[in-house]
This record gives structure tokens, sequence and C-alpha cells, in this order.
């Protein structure tokens, strides 16, 4: 079945520095990808998506390209803030599915 | 604005309270969920609503009764819920077909005593 693997957190960085979140999925067919974020006290907002291989998803800094032949969308970010604290999720959907398949989420704290 | 609302924000019922979740989305989609996110735990996907007919339920104990009486609102009647019922549960909506991107709302904070 369909699946999203996502890094484990919590992930603790610095003011400024560099970010990458891994995820990987498995999938029939061909999948689009999305990172969705949840700051605290709030439901889920969508940060990037990407529908087919090589797409580039960005937003607020944050970038993930969908690497079909390690089936992976890493989430990247060059410099980050303590504004982005909050809890990231990687998911898919199949095309024709109405469904998300989500991962676990990677807690992330910016300390200044 | 997400333009998915959720009412009331908190919840604190007694496991005996018959009590319900509203969901409201102005955005025109056809497709409504409802999810349950507990502490330490994946995203649970209950149910599915697609043109106002459910499509998916998710092995949810019946003590969880979800209505859709139209494509904008989204119920979940609750009654003799137990403390491990107890999370943040999210509704979402979505064009439905083949755009899949969700738009969620800010969740409903249940505590059952």
């Amino acid at each position: 079945g369909n699946s999203v693997t996502q890094m484990e957190g919590p992930v603790t960085l610095s003011e400024e520095a560099f970010l990458t979140i891994n995820c990987t999925y498995t999938a029939t067919g061909y999948p689009s990808l999305f990172w969705y974020v949840q700051y605290p006290g709030e439901g889920l907002q969508l940060l990037l998506k990407a529908t087919k291989a090589d797409d580039k998803g960005s937003n607020k800094g944050f970038e993930a390209t969908y690497r079909k032949e390690t089936t992976s969308f890493h989430l990247e970010k060059g410099s980050v803030q303590v504004s982005d604290s909050a809890v990231y999720f990687c998911a898919q959907s199949n095309f024709g599915n109405e469904k998300l398949t989500f991962g676990t989420g990677t807690r992330l704290t910016i300390i200044p | 604005e997400t333009g998915v609302t959720q009412t009331p924000r908190h919840l604190v019922m007694g496991m005996t309270n018959k009590k319900s979740l509203k969901c409201e989305q102005h955005l025109g989609h056809n497709a409504m969920y409802w999810y349950k996110q507990s502490a330490k735990k994946p995203l649970e996907l209950m149910f599915v609503y697609n043109f106002k007919e459910q499509t998916e339920n998710n092995s949810v104990p019946s003590r969880f009764s979800p209505e859709c009486p139209n494509s904008s609102h989204l119920f979940l009647h609750l009654h003799t819920l137990q403390p491990e019922d107890s999370a943040l549960y999210l509704c979402a909506s979505a064009v439905g077909g083949i755009d899949n991107e969700q738009f969620f709302g800010p969740g409903t904070r249940l505590t059952v005593l």
C-alpha cells in the first residue's frame, strides 16, 4: 500500500541554520506530493506541493523536489527563523484518490 | 482565513454526554474529511464525504457518528466517549477528483473526563 516515511523528530536548530527534513514514499503509480505545516494551536496548512517527477515546490523559502528515482521529497530551507518552529508533515495522494497519506510529522524547534 | 471553520475550538465532556462538532467550508469544495490527531501518533483519517456521500469509514467506533447534510457542512456527533478519545479533531475539505490538496480547519481540542 501507499506510505510515507519522514525523519523522526524532534529537530532543534539555531536560527539561520540550514534545514533538511527527509521524506520518502512508496506508491503505485505517480502520486502528488505535499508538505504541510502545523503551527502551535492551529490546523495544518499546505506549505508546498509537486505533482510530477522533477517538479520543485517552493514557498516561504522552503523547497522540495519530487525525485522519482529515489522516491523522495525532502524539505529544505537555507536559513531558518524562530517563526519556522512547527510540526511538518509530508503527504502523498494518487491520481483519482481522494485521500492523503501522511507521514508521522517532524517537530522543528528553532532557537535564537 | 483558511476558509474552513470549526466550532467549538475547545470542548470538555463527560463520558455520558452527547455533543457535536461542526465544520463549515466556504471554498465550494465537494469533499470533506474528519481526522483525529493524538499526541505522539500519526494523523488518523476517520471519515471521508464526497458530494455528501460517505466514501470512507476508517474502522471508527460507532460512538463517533458523522453527518454531512450538504457539501458545505460536516458534523461529528459524539456520545459515550472514552478518555482515550481525547484529541484534536481536524476537519478538512478539498475540491475532489484529481485535485487532492486539502484545506484544514483549526481543529477542536476535545477532552473527555
